[in-house]
């Protein structure tokens, strides 16, 4: 059983589109973190979301924790080449925090 | 560098042969994770380590795979009798980790060793 769903799996768009990534779950974390990664080389964090309810801005990403704190998104404004890769959410739970739990990820091509 | 160190990049062997795959954290991390990533997926954990002791070791697939971490540094993934569906990437993370946080700690990933096994 996957705690953490990721979707869509896969996603191809042209370059200037919007997109959004979501990871949802049955389960409450305490905090969840997004990754980036790029072919050839490990994750690379993101931003960490901690209050329910919370956004968060990095340049044309925009993050979001949901109010229960069960589920987040990741939504991309006028996507370029340079967002391409694999995008991945991980959660902390309350009493084991040092161990994520980790989505399958969000595989993402944005084409010139 | 200042980042995690894993070594080698690269790792073919034949079916049966034992592998050691070598990880370098971020010096003063307190937590050492190695997980197993498949093409185009997330990773998968296999065994974590505060400092030297090996709190959890749920995820690893058989008692084929063992890692140490003695000295609470470097830490080595070994897998014997090696087998084809033992192909993938393994990454290792490191993580500040000193205490319970609320916020979680974030890990600090290497660039994995590809390995290809025969």
């Amino acid at each position: 059983t996957q705690l953490l769903e990721q979707s869509p799996q896969f996603l191809s768009i042209q370059e200037g589109e919007n997109l959004t990534v979501y990871c949802n779950s049955s389960s409450v974390f305490s905090s969840l973190q997004w990754y980036r990664q790029e072919p050839g080389e490990g994750p690379v964090l993101l931003v960490t979301v901690v209050t329910g309810g919370e956004v968060k801005k990095l340049k044309r990403l925009t993050f979001q924790f949901g109010d229960a704190r069960k589920d987040s998104s990741l939504h991309i404004t006028a996507a370029q080449p340079g967002d391409t890769g694999l995008y991945l959410c991980a959660g902390a739970r309350r009493g084991n925090n040092r161990k994520l739990i980790w989505g399958l990820g969000t595989s993402l091509a944005v084409n010139p | 560098g200042a980042g995690v160190s894993q070594s080698p990049r690269y790792k073919v062997a034949k079916r049966g042969q034992d592998v050691a795959l070598r990880c370098d954290p971020i010096s003063g991390h307190v937590s050492l994770f190695w997980y197993q990533q498949a093409l185009g997926q997330g990773p998968e954990f296999l065994t974590y380590f505060q400092n030297e002791a090996q709190l959890d070791k749920s995820g690893l697939p058989s008692d084929r795979f063992f890692a140490e971490r003695p000295e609470g540094s470097v830490s080595t993934l070994k897998i014997q009798r090696t087998q084809q569906e033992d192909s993938a990437v393994y990454l290792c993370a490191s993580s500040l980790a000193t205490a319970s946080r609320s916020t979680g700690w974030p890990q600090h990933f290497g660039d994995g060793t590809r390995l290809s096994i025969l």
